[in-house]
């Protein structure tokens, strides 16, 4: 346990509908990212917030994705009309403003099945 | 574009064998190169990291390598255990980025 916890575990939807996405970060840690990871592939960069402020966002997340992180707490990752394709594993990672290496904790992911 | 690429995509070894897997970068920013261990279901979980002004470095069972001038790096995992079965995922950063990674992995130890 990295101290990173993700809600829901798992998520099955059907086409079409709205889901949100919850990451808590270990405490104090003021960098937060997202990331998604299909079946057989490395995670791939989706977003990510320095405390409040969204400092870079990919080309993967279209703008049926947002993500927030109002406090610079935990963040929330909201998909829109989702389709078959958003299936994958996502991820949320921390990482501390000390840290000199760069090291971030993931947590153990949302499995978002899509129907 | 893939920008870290890892190598086998799978790999089998006995118990007590030594597991070795590549990786190659072309980015010349990266100045962070960690490894991530996956088991299934479960997040990444960082393994050891390195960074370019050193060749090596060793914890415990698991040493990387880093080749700075071919741009290259492996994971060498010595005595290898059937607890070691995961996917290992090698992955680069540039300072205070995200997170590139490698393809992955999967590692089977037999007993």
């Amino acid at each position: 346990d990295t101290g990173v916890s993700q809600d829901p575990r798992h998520k099955i939807t059907k086409r079409g509908q709205n889901v949100t996405f919850r990451c808590d970060p270990i405490s104090e840690h003021n960098r937060l990212y997202w990331y998604r990871q299909t079946l057989g592939q490395g995670p791939e960069f989706l977003t990510y917030f320095q405390n409040e402020a969204q400092l870079e966002k990919s080309r993967l997340l279209s703008d049926r994705f947002s993500a927030e992180r109002p406090k610079g707490s935990f963040s929330t990752l909201e998909i829109q009309r989702t389709e078959q394709g958003d299936s994958a594993m996502y991820l949320c990672a921390s990482m501390g403003s000390g840290s000199s290496y760069n090291e971030q904790f993931f947590g153990p992911g949302t499995r978002l099945t899509v129907l | 574009q893939q920008q870290v690429k890892q190598s086998p995509q799978s790999l089998i070894v006995q118990k007590g064998g030594i597991s070795i897997i590549n990786c190659a970068y072309e980015n010349t920013a990266f100045d962070y190169f960690p490894w991530y261990q996956q088991f299934p279901g479960k997040g990444p979980a960082l393994l050891i990291a390195i960074r370019p002004d050193v060749s090596e470095k060793k914890e415990g069972r698991f040493t990387i390598s880093f080749n700075k001038s071919a741009k290259q790096f492996s994971l060498h995992i010595m005595d290898s255990q059937p607890g070691d079965s995961a996917t290992y995922f090698c992955a680069a950063v540039p300072s205070g980025s995200r997170l590139t990674f490698g393809e992955g992995t999967q590692l089977t130890v037999n007993p």
